[in-house]
């Protein structure tokens, strides 16, 4: 089954306490990116990757930290997390078409991140 | 300033009743525009993707539309299991290819 996989789904933590929330895709998909979810700001942009190797920020980096080693995988990292990092956090993968339009995004479903 | 305004944002509308979803955007160039379905505690579902203005795409009850100012979603005779959230996004050619730019959704509920 295509899917994308993110792990925790649910995770409780502490101030300053680093964390890794993993994102794999099983459909060879180049673009992957990070996004949160706040009520009433909408989904904005953490990282993106291009493909391996290459990443780049988006709209709200600060705070935040991504690789991508391996074509399937896009770890979300926080080094150092905080309260107001506390959000639902989606990961979503695409294939990229030559001419540089954007393919349909599939996101995972998604992890809630809690800091205390 | 947000590139992308969805209104309203939250709809409630009787089973039947149809009605039009709206999302405008300011980008110095549109290289793509992108609406979605979310349900709740879920991940956003792919829609529809429109590239240039007069561009329209059906899929059930949903249709798409675009302008070069903004985009439709109409919802013809809808049903309860149409209520989501509803959100656009857009790629503009004046950013790096890979940005996107969300809409905060529209909230729809459609009652019996």
């Amino acid at each position: 089954e295509a899917q994308v996989t993110q792990n925790p789904r649910y995770l409780i933590t502490v101030t300053g306490k680093k964390l890794t929330v993993t994102c794999s895709q099983n459909m060879n998909h180049e673009y992957m990116s990070w996004y949160r979810q706040d009520p009433g700001l909408g989904l904005r942009q953490i990282y993106y990757s291009m493909n391996v190797e290459v990443t780049d920020k988006g709209d709200v980096p600060e705070g935040y930290k991504v690789s991508r080693k391996e074509k399937r995988n896009f770890p979300l990292i926080l080094e150092s997390p905080s309260p107001n990092q506390t959000s639902l956090y989606f990961c979503a993968s695409s294939f990229l078409f030559v001419g540089s339009h954007h393919n349909e995004q599939f996101f995972g479903p998604g992890t809630r991140l809690t800091v205390l | 300033e947000d590139q992308v305004t969805q209104s309203p944002e939250a709809l409630r509308l009787q089973e039947g009743e149809s009605s039009s979803l709206n999302c405008s955007y300011t980008v110095s160039g549109l290289r793509g525009l992108f609406w979605y379905r979310q349900d709740p505690g879920k991940g956003p579902e792919f829609l529809f993707t429109l590239y240039s203005a007069g561009e329209e795409k059906e899929k059930e009850r949903l249709k798409a539309t675009l302008t070069k100012k903004e985009s439709f979603l109409h919802i013809t005779a809808p049903k309860p299991e149409d209520s989501a959230t509803y959100l656009c996004a857009v790629q503009d050619r004046g950013s790096t290819l890979g940005r996107l730019y969300f809409g905060r959704g529209t909230q729809l509920t459609v009652w019996p």
